[in-house]
């Protein structure tokens, strides 16, 4: 099936830099969305994204939807201690298919 | 403030007991969920739902069921627990359209300890 990749699972960064994670896949998607997970929460979506080439930014989160359809990338700027958590992307093809996750990449911020 | 409720945030169950997690939404959603998250794993999707009394199975289905009887609530059953979901199980809602359906609405999480 298919399968979306994150690496690496975990990174440390410093308060104040930036940080940037991509997710790439074998297939092609439609929609490419990106979530955050706070411990001890569900998931919560930062972006969505619908069309190739579409660059989002919500603060100080930044995605783009790669053009060729199987990648996509976060850039979290100016970092800070509550952006720990761990970061998802996702896939979809169609507009009601199922979700495809990646593994998610645990962020940790040192003050 | 719209959001979806999971009724149990940590239940321990033992081995062969019957476990249900209840999951509502009161936004109105016609799409329902239940993954299970796993360290090193990710999400993966068991069940899920575009309409009342009605029900897909996803990717790991195996040792589930669901029951969607309202539009609100879609439950997620284990027939007889077993060590191995031991997990946490998350619920989630979205709406259907062009564009949406993959914009969940997570729940806080249920953590299923079976002993």
């Amino acid at each position: 099936g298919q399968q979306l990749n994150q690496s690496p699972q975990s990174m440390f960064i410093q308060e104040g830099e930036d940080v940037s994670m991509n997710c790439t896949s074998s297939s092609i998607f439609n929609t490419w969305l990106w979530y955050k997970q706070e411990p001890g929460e569900g998931p919560v979506l930062l972006i969505a994204l619908y069309k190739a080439g579409e660059l989002t930014s919500n603060g100080r989160l930044t995605a783009q939807f790669g053009i060729t359809r199987k990648d996509s990338f976060l850039n979290i700027s100016a970092s800070i201690p509550s952006d720990v958590g761990i970061y998802f992307c996702a896939g979809q093809a169609g507009a009601n298919s199922k979700l495809t996750f990646g593994k998610g990449i645990t962020l940790s911020v040192r003050p | 403030d719209v959001k979806v409720t999971q009724s149990s945030r940590y239940l321990v169950k033992r081995t062969g007991e019957k476990v249900f997690l209840e999951c509502v939404q009161d936004m109105d959603h016609e799409n329902m969920f239940w993954y299970r998250q796993d360290p090193g794993l990710g999400l993966r999707l068991i069940y899920f739902s575009y309409d009342v009394k009605m029900k897909e199975k996803g990717d790991i289905p195996e040792g589930y069921s669901v029951s969607r009887e309202k539009k609100e609530r879609f439950s997620l059953i284990l027939e007889s627990a077993s060590t191995n979901q031991t997990s946490m199980y998350l619920c989630a809602s979205s709406n259907p359209g062009a564009r949406g359906t993959g914009e969940l609405f997570f729940g806080e999480g249920s953590r299923l300890t079976v002993l």
